[in-house]
């Protein structure tokens, strides 16, 4: 069984500029999660969605993030602009169902902005 | 809200030696508690979890018992391998919720 694939691995970019990332979680998990991992800190998360409809995203910087799930399958998160505070690693997850089944991470996408 | 505590890293030991990770939390309900862990260059995998209070999670000769009057979960591992090198997240979910609340990881490095 493929696992959740992410991309792009690596990006710098300079602040102010924008950038997206890419998620394509396992097959037939409803569930999607993107996660904040910032050096030396545990993983926070940004947004959950449930299909193609947000579940909670009170914890994402709406003033310069933003998440889409189409169809209910991939999901893209962009930044624009982009802070220095923004570097950090990006991490995509996805469940089955919410809740009680596990979630599995994908391996990340680590940016950094100069 | 919601918190988890580990012990600071990092932590080296050489290959064999007896494993403790410390892990407290605060939650208002009765969470659920996990240990993730994360190798160079992967993603975060679910090592093992409790659902309630004296429950022991086990995997891989890696074991943590919820301890609900210590409020604690605490990582054990009798004999450690190089292999085990990696940096080991403990987490909660609060009952209702599916929101993972982590702590800051411990990074182990096992020497041979």
């Amino acid at each position: 069984e493929a696992g959740v694939a992410q991309s792009p691995r690596y990006k710098i970019i300079e602040k102010r500029q924008s950038v997206a990332f890419w998620c394509n979680p396992i097959s037939g998990h409803a569930t999607l999660y993107w996660y904040q991992q910032i050096l030396g800190q545990g993983p926070k998360l940004l947004i959950q969605f449930q299909n193609n409809g947000v579940v909670d995203d009170s914890q994402l910087p709406k003033d310069r993030f933003s998440a889409e799930r189409l169809k209910g399958v991939d999901s893209t998160l962009k930044i624009q602009p982009a802070k220095l505070e923004d570097s950090a690693v990006y991490l995509c997850a996805s469940s089955i169902l919410a809740g009680v089944s596990e979630q599995y991470f994908g391996p990340g996408t680590r940016l950094t902005v100069t | 809200g919601d918190s988890v505590t580990q012990m600071e890293g990092p932590v080296t030991l050489s290959e064999e030696a007896f494993l403790t990770i410390n892990c407290t939390y605060t939650a208002t309900g009765y969470p659920s508690l996990f240990w993730y862990v994360q190798y160079p260059g992967e993603g975060l995998q679910l090592l093992l979890k409790a659902t309630k209070a004296d429950d022991k999670g086990s995997n891989k000769g890696f074991e943590a018992t919820y301890r609900k009057e210590t409020t604690s979960f605490h990582l054990e591992k009798g004999s450690v391998q190089v292999s085990d090198s990696a940096v080991y997240f403990c987490a909660l979910r609060e009952g209702g919720s599916e929101k993972l609340v982590f702590g800051k990881g411990t990074k182990l490095t096992v020497n041979p």
